[in-house]
């Protein structure tokens, strides 16, 4: 089973700074098989994040992902007042999937 | 526009069953493989199953294995998860979610229902 730890648990930021959240892997998990997910409260996940690096659709520019094997970053490079949430890595190249505890960024 | 709703929720005994379904509209349902995820109040994200876009496979949790079934009815765009022998550890919403990619089992979850409480009580 691959476990990923994330960090900090929670950041507490403004808006307009630039914020790396950090997931690590126990084991490597190549660059195809890493997402992550924007949760904010009361709401269901929303994908940010696939491959490592892809953007979904609709996802601004200022949210980029990056890393290889076991350590993997996604970087808001602005803070806006909307990106106050909690950011979840996933792993999801095999059974079981995986996700991490989450990074609570808030203001 | 591609939706997932998920209901069954509810307030259960420890000890007993609960069902909840996940209904897709939007594509084709049938296509795609479902998975069911749980976040317990406070908690992270927990991946609990997933059943192929025919249902010929199926993979647990371990923390679910035996007692939970996961099943799909693609005549009525559904994909149910049968709840069993439920305990206080299994309290948290349940989404159910979709692979990006049609065919696959495994990938990324594109798409998102809102989620259905269980909460297991006496």
């Amino acid at each position: 089973e691959i476990v990923l730890t994330q960090s900090p648990g929670t950041l507490s930021l403004s808006p307009g700074e630039r914020v790396t959240l950090s997931c690590r892997a126990s084991h490597s998990v190549g660059n195809s098989y890493l997402a992550w997910y924007q949760q904010k409260p009361g709401q269901a996940p929303r994908l940010l994040i696939s491959a490592t690096s892809m953007r979904a659709t609709g996802i601004p520019a200022r949210f980029s992902g990056g890393g290889s094997g076991t350590d993997f970053t996604l970087t808001i490079s602005s803070l806006e007042p909307e990106d106050f949430a909690v950011y979840s890595c996933q792993y999801y190249g095999g059974s079981p999937l995986t996700f991490g505890q989450g990074t609570k960024v808030e203001i | 526009q591609v939706h997932l709703v998920e209901s069954g929720g509810g307030v259960v005994q420890p000890g007993k069953s609960l069902k909840l379904s996940c209904e897709g509209s939007g594509f084709t349902f049938s296509n795609y493989g479902i998975h069911w995820v749980r976040q317990a109040p406070g908690k992270g994200l927990e991946w609990v199953a997933m059943i192929s876009y025919d249902g010929s496979n199926k993979f647990y949790a371990d923390s679910v294995k035996g007692r939970f079934t996961i099943s799909r009815d693609n005549s009525k765009n559904t994909v149910n998860l049968q709840m069993n022998s439920l305990t206080a550890e299994d309290t948290a919403k349940y989404y159910c979610a979709r692979v990006y990619f049609e065919w696959l089992m495994v990938g990324w979850f594109d798409t998102w229902g809102q989620g259905t409480l269980v909460t297991v009580s006496s």
